[in-house]
């Protein structure tokens, strides 16, 4: 059973500060990581994925995977009181019809 | 780049009816597109896999008679719940996949009375 868990928090953060969100993943296969915000009400949107190993940077944001740990981290710099959502690590396996499989997601607050 | 739209933003019907629902991807060509389905403070729940000109790929639990799929052009997929009734209102969600990335629709909240 292929899983991707996330810690469901809330995790609470000051506007400002970095917010971390982790993310892991159960099948060594695994070849492709997105990251997804969702506000309530709202369907996903994307915010990053990463292939490769290390760090990819986009703005506020950085993707972070250690495939020998079997490990993929979301940080946003600077937080904002907007960036409080539901964020969601999903995992692309291949072979798999290129479904993906989902966490259930972190709830993020960062407070003003 | 890279947009999905979804009509329609939402629906009332009455139970017994059906009810369609179109997924577009509107600057790209999509051979893969996703229907998802989402109820109130839980997780994202994949129901099936659309795959241009070929019948589509239901995940376990997920009625195929009752949901029916067509995705009859790169840029069009569309989901019909038949004989709706109460229990299948929620958030339906599509997504269109580019290169390995999916990309979200704004959804379709349904409602059925």
């Amino acid at each position: 059973q292929k899983e991707v868990e996330q810690n469901s928090g809330p995790l609470s953060v000051p506007e400002g500060a970095i917010a971390s969100l982790n993310c892991t993943y159960s099948d060594r296969g695994s070849q492709s990581f997105f990251w997804y915000r969702q506000y309530s009400g709202k369907s996903p949107e994307l915010i990053m994925f990463i292939y490769s190993n290390g760090d990819k940077e986009d703005g506020r944001f950085t993707a972070q995977l250690n495939k020998a740990s079997q490990y993929v981290s979301l940080l946003i710099r600077d937080s904002q009181p907007s960036d409080s959502a539901t964020y969601l690590c999903a995992v692309n396996y291949a072979g798999n019809n290129r479904k993906l499989i989902w966490g259930l997601g972190t709830s993020l607050a960062v407070n003003p | 780049g890279a947009v999905v739209s979804q009509h329609p933003s939402w629906v009332i019907c009455k139970s017994g009816t059906s009810v369609k629902i179109e997924c577009r991807s509107l600057d790209f060509q999509a051979t893969t597109m996703f229907w998802y389905r989402q109820f109130p403070k839980q997780s994202l729940m994949l129901m099936a896999t659309s795959n241009e000109g070929s019948k589509a790929t239901y995940e376990q639990g997920v009625e195929k008679d009752k949901f029916l799929i067509n995705h009859a052009s790169l840029t069009l997929s569309t989901l019909t719940v038949t004989s709706a009734h109460p229990e299948d209102s929620s958030f339906y969600i599509c997504s269109a996949r580019l290169a390995e990335t999916q990309y979200f629709g704004p959804g379709t909240r349904l409602l059925v009375l």
